[in-house]
């Protein structure tokens, strides 16, 4: 089975400065998608950035880009610029393309200081 | 981007009695809906998958009879927490499959605050 683990609990920025979020995973899979959400206290889940695993290249959405290490099996998720809006819990999730079920990591707690 | 809705947002009973969830696709069909369990300060947890016009697949460890599945129409899932009891008390969450092209992704409803009394 799948395992996601993000290894921070908690991570502070300031603002306008710039976070790294880790997650590494576990799969015997050599095609998968790997995503970051985002949870804000509202709770809603918001789908912040996706990548494919058989596109070398790393993902990027506006301020939020990733570092996809495939043989190390690391996704981290880059904020640069921080806002404050961007203050939430963010998980990482796997999706196997056999199963298409997420899996989560246990979440990074992200306080965007002003 | 595709949304997702989910009524009630909150819910308080009384244990003992039946609550219904609803999740529906507003502006997308969706042929599998996911159902998820969230306890306060941990990560999401998978309960169900659910396929429209077909018996929903559950994860190891949840009760079918305890929380009923119906996928009736390409819009709306609904989750019955049958007989709830203070421990059914949670956050569930529900995600829609949402086709663009090739590419596949979930969007997730708001979320249903359940509290058992």
């Amino acid at each position: 089975a799948q395992t996601v683990t993000q290894s921070q609990p908690e991570m502070s920025v300031q603002e306008a400065e710039t976070v790294t979020l880790s997650c590494t995973y576990d799969t015997s899979e050599s095609d998968y998608y790997l995503f970051w959400y985002k949870q804000p206290p509202s709770r809603q889940m918001i789908l912040v950035i996706r990548q494919e695993a058989y596109k070398q290249q790393n993902a990027t959405e506006n301020r939020f880009s990733v570092n996809f290490q495939k043989a190390a099996k690391s996704f981290s998720l880059k904020i640069s610029d921080s806002q404050l809006g961007d203050a939430a819990m963010y998980f990482c999730a796997y999706r196997s393309v056999l199963t298409e079920k997420l899996v989560f990591g246990k979440g990074t707690k992200l306080t965007v200081n002003p | 981007g595709a949304v997702v809705s989910q009524h009630p947002s909150w819910v308080i009973c009384k244990s003992g009695t039946s609550v219904k969830i609803e999740c529906r696709s507003l502006d997308f069909q969706a042929t599998t809906m996911f159902w998820y369990r969230q306890f306060p300060k941990q990560s999401l947890m998978l309960m169900a998958t659910s396929n429209e016009g077909s018996k929903a697949t559950y994860e190891q460890g949840v009760e079918k009879d305890k929380f009923l599945i119906n996928h009736a129409s390409l819009t709306l899932s609904t989750l019955t927490v049958t007989s709830a009891h203070p421990e059914d008390s949670s956050f569930y969450i529900c995600s829609a499959r949402f086709y663009a092209g090739e590419r596949e992704t979930q969007y997730f409803g708001p979320g249903t605050r359940l509290l058992v009394l």
